[in-house]
């Protein structure tokens, strides 16, 4: 039962200390997404990687969020210094690229609801 | 700018009647169109999609509709079950990136 696995579940830190999420994506698949959502702006793309490469990380704030894809079986999100307001979940998904660059399903994983004190 | 718009955010049903679901966009270069289903506490799963070719989709007692003059979709459920209870999302997709509506709690009851 091939499934994109998030560490941790749950998360609570206070403001200013660095966070990393990690995310396992379903083998075989070569695309990775990270996702936030809150209640305000729902599901929000904020960086995606296809064969391990950064595409797009235009939704994420450069200033204190990174993504990263040190090998093919593992992606992290990492915050720092953390704020209150990146308080909420955030998902990561897989999906397989079709050679015309269209991406067949996104499976995503359980997420990471991050609480910041 | 939401290219991608559910504008209710809550939906009551009973049982054995028809849920609709709708989705409002904005950009005309969208390619195809998801729905995902969320439960609490886990990770939105796919549902059913539509490319922007076709009008009509169907599987199951899940059927998406594509209106695209009125760049509008619509997600119909029959009969609807109380397991149907969920946040339903309507996606669009634009270079391999999915765009989420803000999403719509479904709520069955029997």
């Amino acid at each position: 039962d091939a499934r994109v696995t998030q560490t941790p579940r749950h998360k609570v830190t206070e403001m200013g200390q660095e966070v990393t999420m990690r995310c396992q994506p379903i083998l075989g698949h070569n695309t990775v997404f990270w996702y936030r959502q809150t209640m305000m702006q729902g599901l929000e793309l904020l960086a995606y990687f296809r064969n391990r490469a950064p595409l797009d990380d235009s939704g994420m704030p450069k200033d204190r969020f990174s993504a990263e894809m040190p090998d093919a079986t593992l992606a992290t999100l990492k915050i720092q210094p953390s704020e209150p307001r990146d308080s909420a979940v955030y998902f990561c998904a897989s999906g397989l690229a079709l050679t015309s660059g269209h991406t067949d399903t996104q499976y995503f994983g359980p997420g990471t609801r991050l609480t910041v004190l | 700018d939401q290219q991608v718009k559910q504008n209710s955010p809550s939906l009551s049903v009973q049982e054995g009647r028809i849920s609709i679901l709708n989705c409002d966009y904005t950009n005309s270069m969208f390619d195809y169109f998801l729905w995902y289903k969320k439960y609490p506490a886990e990770g939105p799963t796919f549902l059913i999609s539509i490319s922007s070719i076709k009008d009509k989709n169907e599987d199951g007692r899940f059927t998406v509709f594509l209106n695209k003059s009125a760049k509008h979709l619509s997600l119909h459920i029959v009969p609807s079950q109380p397991g149907d209870s969920a946040v339903y999302f309507c996606a669009a997709n634009k270079g391999g990136k999915l765009i989420f509506g803000q999403g719509t709690e479904l709520s069955v009851k029997p």
